[in-house]
Formats: C-alpha cells, structure tokens, sequence
C-alpha cells in the first residue's frame, strides 16, 4: 500500500495562474480532505469528500474547487492563484468519519 | 463558532521531565477529540478520544478526555529529545475534523 500520495512535493506559481494539487489513495477509504497549513494557526479544512460523487465544504472553501469522480482521486483545483494561498497543502484520508485521518506528505506551494 | 483552543503554545523542557498538554473546544455535534504528532512532515495519529474518562495510553505517552468540561490532556512521561515536536488536537463534529493551532514541545537533552 503507498497510503495517501500527494503530487507535486513543490510548486512556485505566479499570481493569477491556475493549478491542479493531486491526491490519491490506495486504501479504498470514503472519506477524503483537503487541508492548508500556516504558520500558528494548525490545519484548516479546505474541502471534504465522504464518497465518490459527494463533496462539501471545509472552513476556507474560497478559491479552491474539488471533485471526486473516483474512490480514489481527489484533486485540489487553485482557479487562480493569490500570494494569500501560500501553505502547505496536506491530502488526507479515512475509512469514514469515526476513524482516524491519515495524512498524505503534502505539497508546498509559494505563490509571488 | 466552532474552537479548538491548545495550550501552552510552546513549551521546553529536559529529558525526563513530565509534559502535559491542553486541549479545550467548543464545537456542535461532538464526535470525537483526536492527538496528532507532527514532525517537520505530515500528522501522525496518536490518539482517538470518544468517551469521558477513560484514559488511552501508548508507552509513555496517555490521554484522557472530560466531555462535560469539555477539555482533554495528553500526558508525556520521561521525555526523551524524539518527543520534540507539534502536538496537534483535532474534534471531529458532524463530517469535519477542527484542528487547534498547537503546541510546540522542545526536549533538551
């Protein structure tokens, strides 16, 4: 099993450019997120997924886009790129919501 | 507004000392508090809380949590410098996960 995979490791983007975070899973878990990670603040949720077909929204939901066409896909969609969603991006997943979370090795973006 | 508040936000410590780190929140729909690890790379889990007043314990490590007060503490026994790290407590409500901002542990050897 590779667990969670996160692609790219890095990214340097410039304002206005759009991008596309990957995440993938091999361990056939429903319910799958997104985090972004700042320095001070911890983990905020981006988007959720609890099923293929099913997404929703997490605490700062603005500027990001996601689907979930397959169990095992969930990409993170930057429509157009400000210097505000420099972070580290963090892809987790698990078997559903009563269960632990289990963290992909995230993505650092730098936006200029 | 759902809160996850931790404290202290950092704290140093030497090898041996005892830690015990605070986790206070304020969410509808509790369904669980969770311990996470963090290591200059992803979280890892430590723990999953459900229930008041049981204790949960990994080696040196153990947590417990009180749903009235609504709080939980991890315990950290005989620090050791591997212990350094972010210590992140998560509650889980409805379908979300609320991560506080952590606290920061150095152990001095």
């Amino acid at each position: 099993n590779a667990g969670v995979t996160q692609t790219p490791k890095f990214q340097v983007l410039k304002t206005g450019q759009s991008m596309t975070l990957q995440c993938a899973q091999d361990m056939n878990h429903e319910y799958m997120s997104w985090y972004r990670q700042d320095p001070g603040m911890g983990l905020r949720l981006i988007h959720y997924s609890v099923g293929a077909g099913i997404t929703d929204q997490g605490e700062v939901p603005n500027g990001y886009n996601v689907s979930r066409s397959t169990t095992e896909d969930f990409p993170l969609r930057l429509l157009s790129a400000a210097p505000s969603q420099t972070s580290v991006y963090f892809c987790a997943s698990s078997p559903d919501r009563d269960y632990e979370q289990y963290f992909g090795p995230g993505t650092r973006l730098t936006v200029t | 507004e759902d809160k996850v508040v931790q404290s202290p936000l950092s704290l140093v410590v030497h090898e041996g000392d005892t830690v015990t780190l605070n986790c206070s929140y304020e969410v509808t729909n509790f369904r669980s508090l969770l311990w996470y690890k963090q290591e200059k790379k992803a979280p890892t889990f430590l723990f999953m809380l459900t229930s008041s007043g049981i204790e949960k314990k990994s080696g040196r490590l153990s947590s417990i949590l009180d749903k009235k007060e609504l709080f939980s503490i991890l315990n950290i026994t005989a620090t050791q410098t591997g212990d350094s790290a972010v210590y992140l407590c998560a509650v889980g409500h409805g379908n979300k996960l609320v991560f506080g901002a952590g606290t920061i542990l150095r152990v001095k050897s």
